[in-house]
């Protein structure tokens, strides 16, 4: 199985800030990454796919990149909402992981 | 508008079993490949199983291979999981989820219900 490394565990930022959160994947998987946003007691919401696709709705402060086994989520610029914990998904061979998460903290 | 509301969970005693459903409204169900997710307390979430929009392919985690068996009913747009077996484990918030375009991610979630498996 493909397993998926997220670093930092925990990001303390404030508002405004540009927040980085890298994901390794432990073997190639083209672009078939997905980036999800969980806040308490709710469901994962889908924010990135495909690497880099930014899903409808979503604002344009958050982008994806990377491809092969390296990939990243950047939010431009911290807004309150954002708070919330961030995982990275891979899907190969029809075996989809996740990774371990990202908290984003108030500084 | 996508709604997936996920039914039947509850607390079940180790080897027990417990049927979870999910009402799918909003999209063309049958046009979907449909999957449930879990995630144990204060963990990540884990990929437990999906099914073909017809229902004619299904793929699970090795960790509820043999134990679990999804199934829906098109007619219906319900989604459904039989557990088995059930183990401590297990316990987890069940989500249904929506298969995007590819079938690389997910992108539609229910609120989820919560199994809990404990004597």
């Amino acid at each position: 199985d493909i397993q998926m490394t997220q670093s930092p565990s925990t990001l303390s930022a404030s508002v405004g800030d540009r927040v980085i959160i890298t994901c390794r994947a432990s073997q190639s998987i083209s672009s078939w990454l997905a980036w999800y946003q969980q806040k308490p007691g709710k469901a994962p919401k889908l924010l990135i796919y495909k690497a880099s696709s930014l899903e409808s709705g979503v604002p344009s402060r958050f982008s994806g990149s990377g491809s092969g086994t390296e990939f990243t989520l950047t939010i431009s610029s911290l807004q309150p909402d954002d708070f919330a914990t961030y995982y990275c998904q891979q899907y190969n061979s029809y075996s989809w992981t996740f990774g371990q998460g990202t908290k984003v903290e108030i500084k | 508008e996508v709604q997936l509301l996920e039914s039947g969970g509850g607390l079940v005693q180790p080897g027990g079993s417990l049927r979870l459903s999910c009402a799918a409204s909003g999209f063309t169900f049958s046009s979907f490949d449909m999957s449930w997710v879990r995630q144990a307390p204060g963990k990540g979430p884990e990929w437990v199983s999906l099914i073909s929009g017809s229902g004619g392919s299904t793929y699970y985690a090795d960790s509820v291979k043999g134990r679990f068996t999804i199934s829906r009913d098109n007619s219906k747009n319900t989604l459904h999981l039989q557990m088995n077996s059930l183990r401590a484990e297990d316990t987890a918030v069940y989500y249904c989820a929506k298969v995007g375009d590819t079938i690389t991610y997910f992108d539609y979630w229910g609120q989820g219900t919560l199994v809990t498996v404990s004597s």
